[in-house]
């Protein structure tokens, strides 16, 4: 069965930081990948997906991805951190671009400092 | 995108009594949804696969009696908690695949609080 594994539940960073949010995988094909993210009692956003081809995916407001088959990771980063990024990030595998479920990571909190 | 609303998005309801929950395709039709349910910091755990016409497909664990589902159109599904307990207070989110850009995406609707007293 597949899993995802978001190792940091809780991070904190400066306005104006780079971030990476980590993830890992396990499934034994070629996974398609997500990341959302999630404001207080909101539902989820999606901010980018691979799904093939090139490994380094750009997405909404600055994020972009690098999927790494070798690390079974699909790390999400900014370059710069707004205070308006503070909110859950979850990283969600699919056995197909979105036709069945997704198995989603654990969660990672962003805290945003001024 | 497509557009999944549901309703309501946060509901206070007594021990004992019955919630039910919708989610809808605005602008396409959705022969499956997927129910998910959000434990206070912990991720999203597919309850059950809801399918148009048919009964509904339930994770192991999830109690079928307990949650009801019905899929009566191809841009609704309901999800009914029975005889809630406090236990049952979570986030309950849906989520509908439709074609998007080409391919098929998830969209999610924006979740409904459940708070049992």
């Amino acid at each position: 069965a597949q899993s995802v594994t978001q190792p940091d539940i809780h991070i904190t960073v400066s306005e104006g930081a780079s971030l990476e949010l980590r993830c890992n995988y396990s499934y034994g094909a070629t996974p398609y990948l997500f990341w959302y993210v999630q404001s207080p009692g909101q539902g989820l956003q999606l901010l980018l997906k691979y799904f093939s081809g090139d490994t380094l995916v750009q997405g909404i407001k600055g994020f972009e991805a690098e999927f790494k088959r070798s690390q079974s990771s699909f790390n999400l980063r900014k370059p710069s951190v707004h205070w308006s990024d503070a909110a859950e990030y979850f990283c969600a595998l699919g056995l197909d671009t979105g036709r069945r479920a997704l198995t989603f990571g654990s969660g990672t909190r962003l805290q945003v400092q001024p | 995108g497509a557009v999944v609303s549901q309703h309501p998005s946060r509901v206070i309801c007594k021990s004992g009594t019955s919630v039910k929950i919708e989610c809808r395709s605005l602008d396409f039709q959705a022969t499956t949804m997927f129910w998910y349910r959000q434990f206070p910091k912990k991720s999203l755990m597919l309850m059950a696969t809801s399918n148009e016409g048919s009964k509904a497909t339930y994770e192991q664990g999830v109690e079928k009696d307990k949650f009801l589902i019905n899929h009566a159109s191809l841009t609704l599904s309901t999800l009914t908690v029975t005889s809630a307990h406090p236990e049952d207070s979570s986030f309950y989110i849906c989520s509908a695949p439709a074609i998007y850009r080409g391919s098929t995406e998830a969209f999610f609707g924006q979740g409904t609080r459940l708070t049992v007293v």
